[in-house]
């Protein structure tokens, strides 16, 4: 069983470009959520994603989009890059959005920065 | 959600009981209690979750207050590989798929 993987690893943009980050889920996980970690402060929900739909979505603006695709791989899209973009984007795949199952596993992680 | 507030650091020593405080004094009936741990440059890893009870599993236990307005978790051994920076997060999203972590707590374990 392969755990969630991420990428690519370390990403280096110029404001006004668009990135796409690429997650793979673990084996039999349908949902995948996106965070975004600053440096020094605690990861914060983006959104995730289920069944290829969006299902839920943090307090972030609509330049961040995200696809999941039949395989439950995702996308996490950025357009119009700001300097603030610069962060660890971590992928998190679950078995559920719904019911008792509440472990997430996260990936590694991509470093953006955005010059 | 629920804000969460933890000490910022924490020491303890190699194979004490690590006791990790957490408040979250704002919480409604339906939100759970999270902790995950971060270990430096990797993602976040789950340790445990609860709702009202105590709850225990083989890497540490939570103790849930009965108000619960505070909740502390417990490494029963700590080790070195325990040292990491440990999130306490309140949410209502029923699956904890939908978190926002804080600041969390940095425990230092020492030999």
């Amino acid at each position: 069983e392969t755990g969630v993987t991420q990428s690519p690893t370390h990403l280096i943009k110029t404001r006004g470009q668009q990135v796409t980050l690429r997650c793979s889920s673990q084996s039999g996980h349908n949902t995948v959520s996106w965070y975004q970690q600053a440096l020094g402060q605690g990861p914060q929900f983006i959104f995730q994603y289920y069944r290829e739909e969006e299902n839920g979505r943090g307090n972030f603006p609509p330049r961040f989009s995200g696809l999941q695709f039949p395989n439950y791989s995702s996308e996490l899209n950025v357009n119009a890059l700001e300097l603030d973009d610069s962060a660890l984007y971590l992928c998190a795949s679950s078995r559920s959005s719904s019911g008792s199952l509440h472990e997430q596993f996260f990936g590694p992680g991509t470093r953006l920065t955005v010059l | 959600d629920a804000k969460t507030t933890q000490p910022p650091s924490m020491d303890c020593a190699e194979g004490r009981a690590a006791n990790l405080p957490c408040n979250h004094s704002t919480i409604s009936g339906n939100e759970y209690v999270y902790w995950y741990r971060q270990i430096h440059s990797q993602g976040p890893q789950y340790i445990i979750h609860g709702l009202k009870n105590n709850e225990t599993n083989e890497m540490a236990s939570l103790i849930i207050t009965e108000d619960r307005k505070s909740s502390t978790l417990i490494l029963p051994h700590a080790t070195l590989r325990d040292t990491a920076v440990y999130y306490c997060i309140v949410s209502g999203d029923n699956a904890g798929n939908m978190l926002t972590f804080g600041g969390g707590t940095r425990l230092m374990v020492k030999p």
